[in-house]
């Protein structure tokens, strides 16, 4: 069975700051991890995926997130927050093989203050 | 490219009304798809997934049912709506012998009252 944790429900930084999102997630198999991203009243876009290639994985829009399989983690940076960056953030982990869903956590809604 | 689309985009029903929803996916064949419910505040639940024609998987027990009467598209229903259904309805479609990455559609907003 897989699950992720997104500590915090709620981010709020100031425009030009650091974003930090945390995820933590379980599996009993290798994982594929994921991070998307959704608008007010939109579907969800991905922003990266880790797929156990290179630990460090970059994404779009300036996010990056590193794969840490001994704190069993997977947390999104951005180092210059924007004002386009506000909205929430769901982590997803999947297994290779098998059904073939995501597991989302609950989502944390990033908050940024000019 | 591959493209995914729900309609309708919002939707308001009273409750005890039937439900229909519908999703398309253009661009690939024989993806495996999914439908999502998120609501208000909360994450995402896994409703149904399905693999092929006809072959559905209930994640939940609910008051919902969902068909694949073809490829590439996949409908969600309901035969009696109640308040709890009320939510946003994603659906979802991945390539076989992807990274199970998802795609996802740009959702219905369904409000029972």
């Amino acid at each position: 069975a897989q699950s992720v944790t997104q500590l915090g429900s709620h981010v709020s930084v100031s425009e030009g700051a650091l974003v930090l999102l945390r995820c933590n997630y379980s599996s009993s198999v290798p994982p594929y991890l994921f991070w998307y991203v959704q608008y007010p009243n939109q579907g969800l876009q991905l922003l990266l995926k880790y797929t156990s290639a290179a630990t460090l994985v970059k994404g779009i829009n300036g996010f990056e997130a590193e794969f840490k399989k001994s704190e069993t983690s997977f947390h999104l940076t951005k180092p210059s927050a924007h004002m386009s960056d506000a909205a929430e953030y769901f982590c997803a982990v999947s297994a290779p093989t098998g059904r073939r869903a995501l597991t989302f956590g609950s989502g944390t809604r990033l908050q940024v203050q000019p | 490219s591959q493209t995914i689309h729900q309609w309708p985009a919002t939707l308001v029903q009273p409750v005890g009304s039937p439900l229909s929803l519908e999703c398309t996916v253009e661009g690939t064949s024989n993806p495996n798809l999914y439908w999502y419910r998120q609501a208000a505040g909360r994450g995402l639940q896994l409703l149904f997934y399905s693999v092929g024609i006809g072959q559905i998987s209930s994640e939940v027990p609910q008051n919902l049912s969902a068909s694949r009467p073809q490829d590439r598209q996949f409908i969600l229903s309901s035969k009696k709506l109640l308040l709890s259904d009320s939510g946003f309805y994603l659906c979802a479609w991945t390539a076989g012998g992807s990274y199970n990455e998802q795609f996802f559609g740009p959702g219905t907003r369904l409000t029972v009252l």
